[in-house]
């Protein structure tokens, strides 16, 4: 199975800091990942696919980058609605894995 | 606006079978997989399996011996099935649409509470 890490486990930030997030594959996944958002209590929402395209209605500051086995999601000036928890999600094994999440908290 | 409904009984025993439905509506049915994710505190987000409109189905491997889903076409649902529950089954499934077998989570249902217990 590929196993996704991401980190840091845990961001603080302020509200317009630029945030980064690493994902990172066991094994070549070529462009084939997602990032997800999840608020308390919510399921999870879907931000970027294929590594780098944006979601309908996503708002512009978040952007994603990478191949192969190392990815960022970049968030750039974080708002108050960004602080959440961030799970990358590998679609190129049957598996489909998630990463274990960075959760970004007010610093 | 595609949304997804699911229920079930969120409380269980050790050996008993985890029944859950997911309702689909504002969209249609036909055409993509349905699909279990589930999440817990020692695994994380994990997907469990899905099924497209005809019953075709893709079961996590660790899972297949225990697992059954299936689909309500007409009505626009689709079901799973978890035979002899343990602890390690407690957490939340969630209910979600891929666009094909293998694509990311597009829209996703609002989650429901297992916990197993004796």
């Amino acid at each position: 199975d590929i196993q996704m890490t991401q980190s840091p486990s845990t961001l603080s930030a302020s509200v317009g800091d630029r945030v980064t997030i690493t994902c990172r594959a066991s094994q070549n996944i070529n462009n084939w990942l997602a990032w997800y958002q999840q608020k308390p209590g919510k399921a999870p929402q879907l931000l970027i696919f294929k590594a780098s395209s944006l979601e309908s209605g996503v708002p512009s500051r978040f952007s994603g980058s990478g191949a192969g086995t190392e990815f960022t999601l970049t968030i750039s000036g974080l708002q108050p609605d960004d602080f959440a928890t961030y799970y990358c999600q590998e679609y190129s094994s049957y598996s489909r894995t998630f990463g274990q999440g960075t959760k970004v908290e007010v610093k | 606006q595609v949304q997804l409904q699911q229920w079930g009984a969120g409380l269980l025993k050790p050996s008993e079978t985890l029944s859950l439905t997911c309702g689909v509506s504002g969209g249609t049915f036909s055409g993509y997989y349905w699909t279990w994710i589930r999440q817990s505190p020692e695994k994380g987000l994990e997907w469990i399996g899905e099924i497209d409109h005809s019953g075709d189905s893709n079961y996590q491997t660790s899972l297949k011996n225990r697992l059954s889903l299936s689909v309500d076409t007409p009505r626009k649902r689709f079901s799973l099935r978890l035979s002899s529950v343990t602890a390690a089954d407690t957490g939340i499934y969630y209910c979600a649409r891929a666009v094909y077998s293998g694509s990311p989570f597009w829209y996703w249902g609002q989650g429901t509470p297992v916990t197993v217990s004796s």
